[in-house]
């Protein structure tokens, strides 16, 4: 398999809780991104590693969100104590070293807060 | 702070017709323009991209042009088909993230 992968698909919650989702990129590709989209909108970024190394985050990801990326292979976004407002896609994307490469996105996360 | 548009927001055209999307941005300070095609709650499939030093790109029936000067591109879909339904999302890259249009969303009826 040579696309980015990203689990669960689908992850319902009640407020107040923590999720966790996992994003697999493309095996040589060093740069991961993390965007939000809702409903009827572009995706927004959140944040971005090259290689394990977290290099922006967006003003959208408040304190109760974190990124991961050990070993700079695949990443984890936490969001801790979740709100209704935090329904939405989460979507992956990876891309070769720089800005001017493609990114390619995977399936998306989907969460749903009650 | 660089805004993205594109226009029109939602296109119904019968199957055959070629169409144009067009996107326009506020900063032509940008490395590339990418389009891509969403699906219904799925993920972004990447079309094209342009690099900022290129006019245009083409694959299939699909040609993206880019205008940096006036802050302007078109993807122009030839011969369409129902299976071109989708929404079609426009982003520029601007430093090391892209920012997206809230895309057009295109239905092709037979």
């Amino acid at each position: 398999d040579t696309g980015v992968s990203q689990n669960p698909r689908h992850k319902i919650t009640k407020r107040g809780q923590n999720v966790t989702f996992r994003c697999d990129p493309i095996s040589e590709h060093n740069r991961l991104y993390w965007y939000r989209q809702t409903l009827g909108q572009g995706p927004e970024f959140l944040t971005y590693f090259q290689n394990e190394a977290q290099l922006e985050k967006s003003r959208l990801l408040s304190d109760r969100f974190s990124a991961e990326r050990p070993k700079g292979s695949f990443s984890t976004l936490e969001i801790q104590r979740t709100e209704q407002g935090d329904s939405a896609m989460y979507l992956c994307a990876s891309s070769l070293l720089a800005v001017s490469e493609t990114q390619y996105f995977g399936p998306g996360t989907r969460l749903l807060v009650l | 702070k660089q805004e993205v548009t594109q226009i029109p927001a939602a296109l119904s055209v019968p199957e055959g017709e070629n169409l144009v999307l067009n996107c326009s941005f506020t900063d032509s300070a940008i490395y590339n323009l990418q389009w891509f095609r969403q699906d219904p709650g799925k993920g972004l499939t990447s079309l094209l991209l342009i690099q900022s030093s290129q006019r245009e790109q083409t694959s299939g029936r699909l040609n993206a042009s880019l205008d940096k000067s006036s802050g302007r591109s078109t993807l122009y879909i030839a011969a369409s088909q129902p299976g071109d339904s989708a929404t079609y999302l426009c982003a520029v890259g601007n430093t090391d993230k892209l920012i997206f249009g809230t895309g057009t969303r295109l239905q092709v009826f037979p």
